[in-house]
């Protein structure tokens, strides 16, 4: 099975900071690789796919790169309803479909 | 706009079985694969389990394998998740999931706020 990891588990940050999450996979996944935010008490939100394909109104500030084993995903400027658990997910083989723990973006 | 709800969580002792829900609405269920997702309290998401659009390919994760079966009914716009012999380390809740459009597989682009399983004895 693939493996994911996410970097780090926790950060703290302020609104108006430039955030970046790393994504590691155990095997290469091409871009099969989506990101979604979870705020506490409501479902995931898919954020992006294909490793930078942002989702319909999700907003600019988001963006994703990378390819093969390593991800990252970057907001550009932190915004109040920006802090929540951000995960992602590999779809590239038929099972499972692995998320990452997760990386919890959290008010300095 | 899609729709997707689950029912049918509640407290059951461990090695009992319930079944779980998911009404869809707002898309043509019919053509969608879909999922199961848990999460346990205060841990990360875990996929459970996959059906395809038309329930003739289905996949588990290892945990759940050979304990839960999961199934849809294309004319009630519903998917269920069957779990038998349930364990303390199922309590979780339990997101139903739409794909996105494509060819498989497919992130997810549409979640069920959830329906809490608690296995206690």
């Amino acid at each position: 099975d693939i493996q994911m990891t996410q970097s780090p588990s926790t950060l703290s940050a302020s609104v108006g900071d430039r955030v970046t999450i790393t994504c590691r996979a155990s095997q290469s996944i091409s871009n099969s690789l989506a990101w979604y935010q979870q705020r506490p008490g409501k479902a995931p939100n898919l954020l992006i796919y294909k490793a930078s394909t942002l989702e319909s109104g999700v907003p600019s500030r988001f963006s994703g790169s990378g390819s093969g084993t390593e991800f990252t995903l970057t907001i550009s400027s932190l915004q109040p309803d920006d802090f929540a658990t951000y995960y992602c997910q590999q779809y590239n083989t038929f099972s499972p479909f692995t998320f990452g723990p997760g990386t919890k973006v959290a008010i300095k | 706009q899609v729709q997707l709800v689950e029912s049918g969580g509640g407290v059951v002792q461990p090695g009992r079985s319930l079944g779980l829900s998911c009404a869809a609405s707002g898309f043509t269920f019919r053509l969608y694969g879909m999922h199961w997702v848990r999460q346990a309290p205060g841990k990360g998401l875990e996929w459970v389990a996959y059906i395809s659009y038309d329930g003739s390919r289905v996949a588990y994760a290892d945990s759940v394998k050979g304990r839960f079966t999961i199934s849809r009914d294309n004319s009630k716009n519903t998917l269920y998740l069957q779990m038998n012999t349930l364990r303390t380390d199922d309590t979780a809740v339990y997101h139903c999931a739409k794909v996105c459009p494509g060819n498989y597989p497919q992130p997810f682009n549409s979640w069920g706020q959830g329906t809490l399983v608690t296995v206690s004895s």
